[in-house]
């Protein structure tokens, strides 16, 4: 498997409900982010976690970091029909001279009427 | 404050010919990165760059794929002699600094090769 492999590929739910993405990862990291990619565009950053913090929240995004089990989860609240899009976490290696991301193959949430 | 800029958004070649994929990052960033995203999946690290250096080319095809970060103006990705394989959408970041803090996307371009 890949680093950044996301779980489920894909999920469809309805409006008003939770969504909960979840994101496992190889290496040793300095941090952990997560970016929604709307159909044909381009990648917009939701939320960075650094390797000391377990949780962080933005609006209705909660992510959460276990770096024993190098695993992230990206929980999206009350879901809207705009939340729909693909979801990607991405690392950034701790050891190595670049902060290259490291991109999962993404989740693709479809939320429905 | 405009966002990173990409142009062509949409670049149609035959197999033989040259790519020109152009970047501007964000006002007052130095550190410019280039993906590569191929259909239905994620992106990929090709090469990251500051100004006038390549610091990281570990993603990069070592034939046919150049990048390039002059003093003045944008970031050239430069794909020569293409191929039906390099369709794809590539995508440019930038960063203020390399302190692994967030990266800012473009809207990328999106290269066919027919």
């Amino acid at each position: 498997s890949q680093q950044g492999e996301e779980d489920p590929q894909a999920l469809s739910i309805q409006e008003g409900e939770n969504a909960t993405m979840n994101c496992s990862y190889k290496t040793s990291i300095n941090n952990l982010q997560w970016y929604r990619q709307n159909s044909g565009r381009g990648l917009v950053h939701l939320i960075l976690i650094r390797s000391n913090e377990r949780e962080k929240h933005s609006g209705r995004l909660r992510v959460t970091l276990d770096t024993s089990k190098k695993s992230s989860s990206l929980l999206i609240t009350a879901s809207r029909a705009a939340d729909t899009a693909s979801y990607f976490c991405a690392t950034v290696n701790r050891t190595g001279t670049a902060s290259k991301l490291t991109f999962g193959t993404g989740t693709r949430l479809q939320v429905t009427l | 404050n405009a966002g990173v800029m990409q142009n062509p958004r949409h670049l149609v070649r035959r197999r033989g010919q040259e790519a020109r994929l152009r970047c501007s990052p964000m006002k007052g960033h130095s550190h410019v990165y280039w993906y590569r995203q191929l259909p239905e999946e994620g992106l990929k690290f090709m090469v990251y760059l500051q100004k006038e250096n390549i610091i990281d080319e570990s993603g990069m095809p070592k034939e046919r794929f150049s990048a390039e970060f002059p003093k003045e103006g944008p970031s050239i990705l430069r794909i020569q002699q293409v191929v039906r394989g390099d369709s794809a959408a590539y995508f440019c970041a930038s960063s203020p600094d390399q302190g692994g803090k967030t990266q800012y996307f473009g809207p990328g371009t999106r290269l066919l090769v027919l």
